[in-house]
């Protein structure tokens, strides 16, 4: 088993690009989440999905865009990126919201 | 709020001293789950303990063992005897039963120097 997969590992953007993150797991996990880290701040989750079709918003969704049109794949859209959404991303599944997370390798991304 | 606060930003020690990592958290939902995650300098984050509200037994697993105490609201971590591989930064995190929703703390830096 891959686990959870993320890719690009890393990305560098200009103001007002567009780009998609990409997540995908392979444990059948109902449940998948997007964070991103900050220095001092922990991870804060962005948006989450409790099984395809259904999404929902976490602490910090604005600016961000998600689809669950299986339960493997669960892309995080960035519509129009801005400097204060230069971060470390963190793709994460599990069988429920109080289960163990299993993370993906993380994505970080530059927003100049 | 914060639903999950880590008020040590980092502490540093000395290799085979004992180390206290502190957890305190804020749910009105009766069941939960607390959650401890080790964050190594390559990057990934590593699972190391699950609790639910309703077992409030201590938990010991090798060099490591967890405090949970209900009524103060802790999840405290310590480490027996500390060695430079546990140099990392660990999270605490608490997820609600009736909410869909991972809060994790700030995070605390541990650095153990041989």
């Amino acid at each position: 088993n891959a686990g959870v997969t993320q890719t690009p590992k890393f990305q560098v953007l200009k103001t007002g690009q567009s780009m998609t993150l990409q997540c995908a797991q392979d444990m059948n996990h109902e449940y998948m989440s997007w964070y991103r880290q900050d220095p001092g701040m922990g991870l804060r989750l962005i948006h989450y999905s409790v099984g395809a079709g259904i999404t929902d918003q976490g602490e910090v969704p604005n600016g961000y865009n998600v689809s669950r049109s299986t339960t493997e794949d669960f892309p995080l859209r960035l519509l129009s990126a801005a400097p204060s959404q230069t971060s470390v991303y963190f793709c994460a599944s599990s069988y429920g919201a109080y289960n163990e997370q299993f993370f993906g390798p993380g994505t970080r991304l530059t927003v100049l | 709020a914060q639903k999950v606060t880590q008020a040590q930003t980092e502490i540093s020690v000395v290799e085979k001293e004992d180390v206290t990592l502190d957890c305190v958290y804020e749910t009105r939902d009766t069941t939960y789950y607390l959650f401890w995650y080790k964050q190594p300098p390559s990057g990934e984050l590593v699972f190391l303990i699950r609790r639910n509200s309703f077992d409030e037994q201590n938990e010991i697993s090798g060099r490591y063992s967890w405090n949970f105490q209900k009524s103060t609201s802790s999840f405290n971590f310590t480490i027996t005897a500390s060695q430079v591989v546990d140099s990392a930064v660990y999270f605490c995190a608490l997820s609600e039963y009736n909410f869909n929703k991972f809060y994790f703390g700030s995070g605390t830096k541990l650095n153990v120097k041989p």
